[in-house]
């Protein structure tokens, strides 16, 4: 139990087009879904967290405008790079919180999705 | 953004050694947890600490949440070549998670 799925796992695309990552949670319900950008060698760094039905809450200094966050429903979270520059490469992993009202809510990872932008 | 500090960077160990890694931070937080992520994958937890002084265990993993509610370690006995990987502690306080650095741990049979 407590799968996440992302798609794609990987995409490369022309700087300046956008790119949508998809995020599941396929055998529970989150209300909540996070997303965190890895760059190589490096740490998780949260983005934003996204609630279902609400607007998501970005991090300090990650461009709203550019990460766009849509959480439809209780299994599905996108995040669309807009414009994206090369300089957005990296590694968007999404996690989603499984919902059982306590302390002990765990944050379930996706697989990934490596972006590259030419 | 704020992240722990957690130590060592890398190690390089013999198969069947032991290992220890851990993590300290300058804030309190209500969990902490181990995740282990192998390249191009996402992290896949490994336990998860709820309670100052708790001490986990997960086969050959064991874990503590310090005291202080400021720390975690992490153990790893008789390491075996599929350990390879980067260990991250995070911290968690509300519902965000705050990572560390990682360990990455390689294994030499």
């Amino acid at each position: 139990g407590a799968v996440v799925s992302q798609h794609p796992s990987w995409v490369i695309c022309k700087s300046g087009t956008s790119v949508k990552i998809e995020c599941r949670s396929l055998d529970f319900q989150a209300t909540t879904m996070f997303w965190y950008r890895q760059f190589p060698k490096q740490s998780l760094m949260l983005m934003a967290t996204s609630n279902e039905g609400s607007k998501a809450t970005y991090e300090q200094g990650v461009e709203k405008d550019k990460f766009l966050i849509n959480h439809a429903s209780l299994t599905l979270s996108t995040l669309t790079v807009t414009s994206a520059h090369p300089e957005d490469s990296s590694f968007y992993i999404c996690s989603a919180r499984a919902l059982r009202g306590g302390p002990t809510d765990t944050q379930y990872f996706g697989p990934g999705t490596r972006l590259t932008v030419l | 953004g704020q992240q722990l500090n957690q130590s060592p960077q890398s190690m390089f160990i013999q198969e069947g050694e032991d290992v220890s890694m851990n993590c300290t931070s300058s804030s309190i937080f209500n969990t902490w947890l181990w995740y282990k992520q192998d390249p191009g994958e996402g992290p896949v937890l490994l336990i998860a600490l709820y309670k100052a002084g708790e001490l986990t265990s997960n086969g050959r993993l064991t874990a503590q949440f310090g005291i202080t509610r400021k720390d975690s370690f992490l153990n790893i006995s008789a390491s075996i070549p599929s350990d390879v990987g980067i260990y991250f502690c995070a911290g968690q306080a509300g519902t965000a998670l705050i990572f560390g650095k990682g360990t990455t741990l390689s294994v030499s049979s």
